[in-house]
This record gives structure tokens, C-alpha cells and sequence, in this order.
């Protein structure tokens, strides 16, 4: 069974740095490309970046790009996202998502249950 | 990033059909087809359909997707009260090289 657990998430003010990881189990891991998605309160899905299965190939959405920074760990089976200069804009839960193939820009299947970043001015 | 455009909302009584449609461009839902997510408040969003159209194991044969030039749709049968939630679509832009997702309709079962 596909597992993916996020962890990292909380409060933090305007400004500061937060690192996400995810764990995954249930399949194997390097073989698959990951993303992570977000959803503020209330709103819908956002996509925030994809990383290749190897992970030598990273991809952001706008709204993020040279802030957030997506990394994979094949030998711990462990994907991240650093996130600097965060703004309050960034608040929303979190999701850890598995690719169906090892392309950055392959559709997505499975879905972790999201962790909460909070973002205080 | 444009995203793909879904109607804010569509209601339609139970036992009826309800189609949900999903428009985006020559770079994403005209190239590859879009994925179709559900999601229920409180939890994480769940695969509907891929975008070749199949569902996954364990998805009800109620639901079918399709895809007409730049515009893909979800059609729901039989509605019934567990209908009732977001839907969303999503598609990889090749042009932007980003997945872009639907604005999500919320469908709900009178």
C-alpha cells in the first residue's frame, strides 16, 4: 500500500524557513517522480513543484520560484521542500504527491494527508 | 500560471447525471487530456480518473471522463449523496512546464 506521510509543518512568521520532508513506503521510490501541491484555507489546489524520479530535474510554480527549493533522498525514500522568505500568502496545508511515472511532468495518483504551514505577519 | 477553467459550481438532484467540464488549451488539456480528482472537506484530494479517461481500481463505473479538443468532462450518474464534493481537474502544461489545476467545481446533490 502507497503511503506518504508529511511532517515539518507549523507556525512561522513572515520571513523565516520551514523545511517539509515526506516519507514514502509502499513502492518503489526512485522510480517515481514527486510532487507537492498546496491548498490555503478555504481555496482550491495549487501546484508548487515536481522533482524526477533520478532528481535532476526540478520544475516550480511561479508563486514560488526562487523561495522554495524540492529535493528526493532515493536512499531514504524521503522527498523535501525548503521554503525560504515565506510569506503569509503561502499559509495552506501541504500535500505530498506521487507521480505515475519518472517524468516531472507526469500525472499524479496518490496523495499524502497534508501537514500545515502557517505563515504569521 | 493560467489555470484551467472549471465552473464554480453545479447542482443537480439525486439519481441525476451531473457533467463537470474542465477547459484549458492546446498545452495541457488538448495535449495529454487532464486527471479528475474528488475531494471531500476535511480530506486529501482522491484519483478519479487518469487522462487516458480510465478510473482507477475501485472507482465506481458511475463516473466516466472524456475529452472533446481542449475540454474534458466528468460525467457522474446515478448522483448520490457522496457525490457531494470538489472536483477538480489537472494538466501538465508542456509549454509552461508546470502542472496547472482547475479553479474545482463543487457539486451538490439536491
Amino acid at each position: 500500500e502507497v503511503q506518504l506521510v508529511e511532517s515539518g509543518g507549523g507556525l512561522i512568521q513572515s520571513g523565516g524557513s520551514l523545511r517539509l520532508s515526506c516519507a514514502a513506503s509502499g513502492f518503489t521510490f526512485s522510480s517515481y517522480a514527486m510532487s507537492w501541491v498546496r491548498q490555503a484555507p478555504g481555496k482550491g489546489l495549487e501546484w508548487v513543484s515536481s522533482i524526477n524520479s533520478p532528481g535532476g530535474s526540478t520544475y516550480y510554480a511561479d508563486s514560488v520560484k526562487g523561495r522554495f527549493s524540492i529535493s528526493r533522498d532515493n536512499s531514504k525514500n524521503t522527498l523535501s521542500l525548503l521554503m525560504n522568505s515565506l510569506r503569509v500568502e503561502d499559509t495552506a496545508v501541504y500535500y505530498c504527491v506521487k507521480a505515475l511515472g519518472s517524468g516531472g511532468g507526469n500525472e499524479i495518483d496518490y496523495w499524502g494527508q497534508g501537514t500545515l504551514v502557517t505563515v504569521s505577519s | 500560471q493560467a489555470g484551467l477553467t472549471q465552473p464554480p459550481s453545479v447542482s443537480k438532484g439525486l439519481r441525476q447525471t451531473a457533467t463537470l467540464t474542465c477547459t484549458g488549451n492546446s498545452n495541457n488539456v488538448g495535449d495529454q487530456g487532464a486527471t479528475w480528482l474528488q475531494q471531500h472537506q476535511g480530506h486529501p484530494p482522491k484519483l478519479l480518473s487518469y487522462r487516458n479517461n480510465n478510473r482507477p481500481s475501485g472507482i465506481s463505473e458511475r463516473l466516466s471522463a472524456s475529452r472533446s479538443g481542449d475540454t474534458a468532462s466528468l460525467t457522474i450518474t446515478g448522483l448520490q449523496p457522496e457525490d457531494e464534493a470538489d472536483y477538480y481537474c489537472l494538466a501538465w502544461d508542456s509549454s509552461l512546464s508546470a502542472h496547472v489545476f482547475g479553479g474545482g467545481t463543487r457539486l451538490t446533490v439536491l
